[in-house]
């Protein structure tokens, strides 16, 4: 089954707006990472936060992770049309050696 | 220091022919995991694999899949006797040992399989 489960399922909103995506699992893990897929191309990683951490900032993206509610964040700031892609956390368990995607939140940035 | 390389990139066969996709993880990586992307949605873990081992194939269908990470060369994916629903893109990714904890996963640009 699906480690990552991410929502909403799509998000449309307006340049410049602020965006917001959540991302829950159900075991434990190591740490946690988001990616971004444009249309149609191959997975660029975003961010990775352990599990140790709590907030983290890359430019315009900030994540949150609160390990107690099994649940992550992924907030892009003054969005962009070039922002409009799928985004996916992935997980990497404490228990296993593998990583586990969810469905992807898709983000439609309107100019 | 080239990433992760998959070919081909597109990939067209007729079905019950046979499919092989072909991935070379990051140099020093040895673990790599294979995933499946139907249109429209999101990824699906197929099989992890280290050098020589297989160590979780549970997204992968036990029948036509095959997957090998052999000592020397690239991990191939192989589906035998395609049908027209394994028709996807195909993506792997590489990362070092897992097991520190603190890896990232780095993702080729995936091979597209049409199947016709």
């Amino acid at each position: 089954s699906q480690q990552g489960e991410e929502d909403p399922q799509a998000l449309s909103i307006q340049e410049g707006e602020n965006a917001t995506m959540n991302c829950s699992y159900k075991t434990s893990i190591n740490n946690l990472q988001w990616y971004r897929q444009n249309s149609g191309r191959g997975l660029v990683h975003l961010i990775l936060i352990r599990s140790n951490e709590r907030e983290k900032h890359s430019g315009r993206l900030r994540v949150t992770l609160d390990t107690s509610k099994k649940s992550s964040s992924l907030l892009i700031t003054a969005s962009r049309a070039a922002d409009t892609a799928s985004y996916f956390c992935a997980t990497d368990p404490t228990l296993s050696n593998d990583m586990r995607f969810g469905a992807g939140t898709r983000l439609t940035v309107k100019p | 220091n080239a990433g992760v390389m998959q070919n081909p990139r597109h990939l067209v066969r007729r079905r019950g022919q046979e499919a092989r996709l072909r991935c070379s993880p990051m140099k020093g990586h040895s673990h790599v995991y294979w995933y499946r992307q139907l249109p429209e949605e999101g990824l699906k873990f197929m099989v992890y694999l280290q050098k020589e081992n297989i160590i979780d194939e549970s997204g992968m269908p036990k029948e036509r899949f095959s997957a090998e990470f052999p000592k020397e060369g690239p991990s191939i994916l192989r589906i035998q006797q395609v049908v027209r629903g394994d028709s996807a893109a195909y993506f792997c990714a590489s990362s070092a040992a897992p097991g520190s904890g603190f890896t990232e996963a780095f993702f080729g640009q995936g091979t597209r399989l049409t199947v016709v």
